[in-house]
């Protein structure tokens, strides 16, 4: 079993639906919890951060991550074309650690 | 400010050449990262240097590959000789140092392909 597990999709949705990406994992030494999105030809972006558990609101992200059952979630409300990309969870330990663990990412495509 | 700067950002090779690429990092940023990333996966640590020290070169396949960071600034991983297997992305990320909650920014990569 793979530390950090992430529903590849593909996923496709129509623009304006909210879409729910998520990842779980393994390990409950975890600490920091982040979602990079990358477009085609690109290097990943961080796109939002939370430490330990909560939520976490940006704009139309909100992040959030259940400790308890080792599951974190990125919603995207009012979706649109230009959020179409692939979306990464990673992790890492805390402190000195700065490694990070990442999912596979899950293909994100929000249609006209 | 200028971003992680990668090149070459494409590299054809024959398998068993050598194969080098280069990273220039953000300025002020003394952490930096070389990560692996197969198609349909998410990156994978290479190793890690806080300045000029590798402190994590864990994953790192030390029989073909070596990577060096003179002067703590610039980097260049390399691979000799190059296997099929190797085709991927190898991405260059920075940070200030390493700390959990410092973010990495990325490259934009270089794509290997190994025939």
């Amino acid at each position: 079993q793979k530390e950090v597990e992430q529903d590849p999709g593909p996923l496709s949705v129509p623009e304006g639906a909210i879409v729910s990406l998520n990842c779980t994992y393994s390990n409950s030494a975890f600490q920091y919890f982040m979602w990079y999105r990358q477009y085609s030809r690109k290097g990943p972006e961080l796109l939002m951060y939370t430490y330990s558990s909560g939520n976490k609101e940006d704009g139309r992200f909100t992040a959030q991550v259940d400790k308890s059952s080792k599951y974190i979630s990125l919603f995207i409300r009012d979706s649109q074309p230009s959020d179409s990309a692939t979306y990464l969870c990673a992790m890492n330990y805390g402190g000195s650690q700065g490694n990070l663990i990442f999912g596979k990412g899950t293909k994100l495509s929000v249609k006209p | 400010e200028a971003g992680v700067v990668q090149s070459p950002r494409y590299k054809i090779i024959e398998k068993k050449q050598p194969v080098a690429f280069w990273c220039n990092p953000i300025s002020g940023h003394n952490t930096l990262y070389w990560y692996l990333q197969n198609l349909g996966q998410g990156p994978e640590l290479l190793i890690r240097y806080e300045n000029e020290e590798a402190v994590d070169d864990s994953q790192l396949p030390k029989d073909r590959f070596s990577a060096e960071r003179l002067k703590g600034v610039d980097s260049t991983l390399k691979i000799q000789p190059a296997e099929l297997g190797d085709s991927a992305v190898y991405l260059c990320a920075s940070s200030l140092p390493g700390l959990a909650d410092n973010e990495q920014f990325f490259g934009p990569g270089t794509r290997l392909t190994v025939l």
